[in-house]
Formats: structure tokens, sequence, C-alpha cells
């Protein structure tokens, strides 16, 4: 059992380029999560998705697009990437039901120069 | 939407002492309150949580209090030990209706704690 499966790892990007940050889960959740955390700092909510073709906005959503075609994968997509957007991103998922344990995923450090 | 403080920041205690860190949340109908712990470089996960029917509980070392009333829940952790060292998290989840049910976490900004020898 895998969990939860974010890659790549590491990326650096120029500014202006764009990038998927894959996520992927095992556990047959319905409830998925794309956060940033950036140095020192707390986790910030990018997107979420209740289920397969339902995503919706989270607090800090500019600059991003996700999609939830199948109920493993959740992708994050970062068109014209900016500076602000260095940061680490962690992929969630939970069951869903009410008050329910979210795993996370190893994260993602993505640096943009 | 709901909004999450956690304080302090930052928290240095002794091995062996107690560390306490307090959360506040802004939303009443959040029903579900984990706490996160998060080593250097790593994920953050789960230690323990408490659901808004009880008031308090315990894990070993560790337990969680809530004020419902209040609106604020507390990690506690006695007997410190280095590997207690981390950035902890609470959050508050929201029950979200789209023809279903669902919960979103709200996450608190983080409490650095350092236990020192």
């Amino acid at each position: 059992n895998a969990g939860v499966t974010q890659t790549p790892k590491f990326r650096i990007l120029k500014i202006g380029q764009s990038m998927t940050l894959q996520c992927t889960q095992d556990m047959n959740h319905n409830y998925m999560y794309w956060y940033r955390q950036d140095p020192g700092m707390g986790l910030k909510l990018i997107y979420y998705s209740v289920g397969a073709g339902i995503t919706d906005k989270g607090e800090v959503p500019n600059g991003y697009n996700v999609s939830r075609s199948t109920t493993e994968d959740f992708p994050l997509r970062l068109e014209l990437a900016a500076p602000s957007q260095t940061s680490v991103y962690f992929c969630a998922s939970s069951q869903g039901e009410r008050n329910t344990e979210a795993f996370f995923g190893q994260g993602t450090r993505l640096t943009v120069v | 939407g709901e909004n999450v403080e956690q304080h302090p920041s930052t928290l240095s205690v002794q091995e062996g002492d107690s560390a306490v860190i307090k959360c506040t949340y802004s939303d009443s109908a959040s029903n579900y309150f984990p706490w996160y712990k998060q080593e250097l470089g790593k994920r953050p996960q789960l230690i323990i949580d408490i659901r808004s029917n009880v008031g308090e509980k315990k894990d070993q070392r560790i337990a969680v209090t809530l004020n419902k009333t209040a609106k604020h829940f507390s990690l506690h952790i006695t007997e410190t030990q280095p590997e207690d060292s981390a950035v902890y998290f609470c959050a508050a989840s929201i029950v979200i209706s789209y023809g279903g049910t669902a919960s979103k976490l709200t996450f608190g900004t983080g409490t650095r704690l350092q236990v020192t020898l």
C-alpha cells in the first residue's frame, strides 16, 4: 500500500515555464488536497476535490489549476511559473466522511528562478 | 470560512518538561480537530485527534483538550524528549455539502517545538 505518491520530489523551473505536479493515491479516498508550505510557514490550501469531477478553490488558488478525472489522481498545474511559487507542495487525501484523517505525500520542492 | 490561530509560533523546553500548544477556531460548526507533527524535511503526520463530542483524549505522553464553548483546543506533551522536536500543526474541519458530505481541513500556522538537553 503506497498511500499518497507525489512526483517529482524536486524541480527547478525558470520564470514563465509551466509544469504539472503529479499526485496519486491508492486508498480509494474521495477527498484530495493540494497545500503549499513556504519556508518556516504553515500549510496553505491551494485547491481541493471532494470526488472525481469536482474541484474547488482553497486559500491561494491564483496561478494554479487542478483536475480530478479519476478517484486516484489529482494533478496540480502551474502555468507561467513565478518566483512567488517557490515552495514545498504537499498533496493529501482523506476518506471524506466527517472527522477523517488526512494522509500526506512526501512533498515536492519547487524552485522558480 | 474557518480560521485557525495557533500559539506560540516557537517553543523551547528542557527535556522532561511539559509543552503546551494552543489553537482557537472561528467556526462553531467545526467538529474534528487533529494535530499533525512534521519533522524536518518530512511530511506532516497525524499524532492525535479529538472530536467535538469529547473534551479530552490521551495517548501515552500526548493529550488534547477541547473547549467547544470557547472554541479552543490544546496539545499537551508531557515528559518531553529530544525526538519530540518538530513543527506541530493543529487543524479544524468543516463539513461541506456537495450533494453529500465532505471535510476540508484548515491548518494553524504551526509551532516549532525544540526540546533541549
